[in-house]
């Protein structure tokens, strides 16, 4: 059955620095998104991405994050210079033409910002 | 942002018997509600999802019930299973972007 993937699993890096989360999503998916999950916290949103640009972005995607589909298979999440607070599960997600009913979540990456 | 709420934090229930989540949402907006399960340290598992314009959707054990004018869904498993023991949250999307909004999360544990 076809899945999202995401690399790293676990990224530790310090405060300052510049990370790039990976994912792949599900080969014949046109809309990608991002989420997030501080822990203790909900599933939020973070950004959608659709036709190589990005159809709709939260509050939370300020200048310090970026998203790019370099290939026709991958999809990234950099993150310019990270701060304690962005330590969290960042989860991809990807969907089909329909878009709206089924959304597949990827296994996430722990960023853990020191 | 309280748009999507899950007023149960847990819920407890005998394998084989009904469970039952619950969640209410405040936009009128929402064309799509979503259900996933959550397992620790895994992504969210998409389950179901009904669109506005319907009020049930069945797959197997899963049964989705939305109520639009009290605006709230409830998902229905029978018969409970001990793995399904998990976090289930509840979702909402409109809009172009598609942006899923999600509850809190309801933890679920099914006794054998």
């Amino acid at each position: 059955e076809p899945e999202v993937t995401q690399t790293p699993s676990h990224q530790v890096t310090q405060m300052g620095q510049e990370v790039i989360l990976r994912c792949v999503p599900i080969s014949n998916h046109l809309y990608f998104y991002w989420y997030r999950q501080i822990l203790g916290q909900k599933v939020e949103f973070l950004v959608s991405f659709y036709n190589n640009e990005i159809s709709e972005k939260s509050e939370i995607f300020d200048d310090q994050f970026s998203v790019e589909r370099p290939d026709g298979s991958n999809f990234t999440l950099k993150i310019r210079s990270t701060k304690l607070e962005d330590s969290a599960m960042y989860f991809c997600a990807s969907s089909d033409e329909g878009g709206k009913d089924t959304q597949y979540f990827g296994p996430g990456t722990r960023l853990t910002v020191l | 942002d309280q748009q999507v709420k899950q007023n149960s934090p847990s819920l407890s229930v005998q394998e084989g018997r009904i469970s039952i989540l619950n969640c209410d949402y405040t936009n009128s907006m929402f064309d799509y509600f979503l259900w996933y399960k959550k397992y620790p340290a895994e992504g969210p598992t998409f389950l179901i999802s009904i669109s506005s314009i319907k009020d049930k959707n069945e797959d197997g054990r899963f049964t989705v019930f939305l109520n639009k004018s009290a605006k709230h869904l409830s998902l229905h498993i029978v018969p409970s299973q001990p793995g399904d023991s998990a976090v289930y949250f509840c979702a909402a999307s409109w809009g172009y972007g598609n942006k899923l909004v999600f509850g809190a999360g309801t933890i679920l544990r099914v006794k054998s």
